[in-house]
């Protein structure tokens, strides 16, 4: 009964290769969200969609990019990843309305392990 | 400045036994308080959501307290198995402009047979 799902749950790739993570959610979640966490640290709010709106935080870097071409899949592209990239992606969703969206449950994936050669 | 800090930052404790992690925050004004359990390798997972009137709320052998006056929040966890070895975090959500959420570090327990 898998709710967010995240593939793939391993990855590997190459210093300043394009690699797309994807997510998938059974939850019919309006909004869904792309954080990183790296070993030992809370997760990052990377960005989030709601609805169709993407929502880009501060401080995110131009590498990291996302797309949503319909409610139940998201993906993030990351252009050119390098050897700080490595981390743990997580994909949330959680309904929401207005300015409070945040203040819903939300809903995590298992991860993707991204790892950069 | 919006902090949230988790005490202690690791703990070891038998099965069986019982154990409590605290939560201290200065999130302010304040929206709800979630506690999360996070396996080694795997997504969080939410225990429990609190907003400012509920002061206890339980999730089988977990129960979270709050007290919005002190700005603390405790995670008791009872009669401990090993599938409670795991990262537990503590987030605020701010009632800001964005509603943003506020994580805590973390406490990782391990249990121990």
């Amino acid at each position: 009964d898998a709710m967010v799902i995240q593939n793939p749950r391993y990855q590997v790739t190459q210093f300043g290769k394009p690699v797309t993570l994807s997510c998938s959610q059974t939850l019919n979640h309006n909004v869904m969200y792309w954080y990183q966490q790296k070993s030992s640290q809370a997760p990052k709010l990377l960005f989030h969609y709601y609805d169709k709106d993407f929502n880009n935080e501060a401080d995110t870097p131009d590498n990291f990019q996302s797309r949503r071409p319909n409610t139940s899949f998201c993906f993030l592209d990351i252009r050119s990843p390098g050897l700080g990239d490595a981390a743990m992606y997580l994909c949330a969703t959680s309904r929401g309305r207005g300015s409070n969206l945040f203040s819903y449950e939300q809903y995590f994936g298992p991860g993707t392990r991204l790892t950069v050669t | 400045k919006n902090q949230v800090e988790q005490s202690p930052q690791s703990l070891i404790i038998l099965e069986g036994k019982n154990c409590t992690l605290q939560c201290n925050y200065t999130v302010s004004p304040f929206s709800n308080l979630r506690w999360y359990k996070q396996d080694t390798g795997r997504g969080p997972v939410s225990l429990t959501i609190m907003t400012f009137s509920e002061n206890t709320k339980s999730n089988g052998r977990y129960t979270a307290t709050l007290d919005a006056d002190t700005k603390q929040s405790s995670l008791h966890i009872t009669a401990s198995q090993l599938s409670d070895s795991a990262s537990y975090i503590c987030v605020v959500s701010a009632r800001d402009s964005n509603y943003q959420l506020i994580w805590g570090a973390g406490t990782k327990l391990i249990i121990k047979p």
